[in-house]
């Protein structure tokens, strides 16, 4: 199973671009990196995917390692509503083709 | 579009009570999955529906769980009896497929208290 490492807490300036790392050292050549993240009293909501470019969306971009052993999301701006608990997901046949949340990285963004 | 749907939301039940929770997944979704999520911790799956179909619940406690998915759209989760540590939040969520590019949509979630 793909293992990741994030960081247990960050923090950052409201305004300011954040830049979550995560390490998944033993992901496979065909696992998708997701990332999602849990608003407090919420459940997860899907933020941004890729294999193996980098990929931009409305909500962040996802700077992923030539050798996919690592991947950053980055929040160009961060708010006050970005405060959460982010994942880094392994996703696919040598991840067990489930979503394995792990403790992710708990944002807290300072006004 | 509405989005998952859960309920109830809260429910406070005492030990050895049964306790449903019921999940109505975004419309066209075929693949639905129930998440336990304890404090402090990411979720775990449970139990993975391709229409109704359950094709993964491995991590599903049999002896004192079930879930059921009749017509390949709502659901329902069971636990008969509840026990003190059952207390935490159940999660549903839909896919529009098993693919792994894949997005899940979560509803917000049903926080069990048993005392």
């Amino acid at each position: 199973d793909a293992k990741t490492t994030q960081p247990n807490s960050m923090e950052s300036n409201e305004e300011e671009p954040v830049h979550l790392p995560c390490n998944h050292s033993t992901i496979s050549g065909t696992d998708y990196i997701h990332w999602y993240r849990q608003l407090p009293s919420q459940g997860p909501e899907y933020v941004i995917h890729g294999l193996t470019s980098n990929v931009n969306n409305r909500m962040a971009s996802l700077a992923i390692a030539e050798d996919r052993k690592s991947s950053t999301l980055i929040l160009h701006r961060a708010t006050l509503r970005d405060a959460a608990v982010y994942y880094c997901i392994p996703y696919g046949d040598n991840a067990g083709n489930m979503l394995t949340f792990g403790g992710g990285t708990r944002l807290m963004v300072k006004p | 579009e509405a989005g998952v749907v859960q309920s109830p939301r809260y429910k406070i039940i005492e030990k050895k009570q049964p306790v449903a929770f019921w999940c109505n997944p975004i419309s066209g979704h075929n693949t639905l999955y129930w998440y336990l999520q304890n404090l402090g911790q990411g979720p775990e799956l449970l139990i993975r529906y391709e229409n109704e179909e359950a094709v993964d619940d491995s991590q599903l406690p049999k002896d004192r769980f079930s879930a059921e998915r009749l017509k390949g759209v709502d659901s329902t989760l069971k636990i008969q009896p509840a026990e003190l540590g059952d207390s935490a939040v159940y999660l549903c969520a839909s896919s529009p497929g098993t693919g792994v590019w894949e997005t899940q949509y979560f509803g917000p979630g049903t926080r069990l208290l048993v005392l």
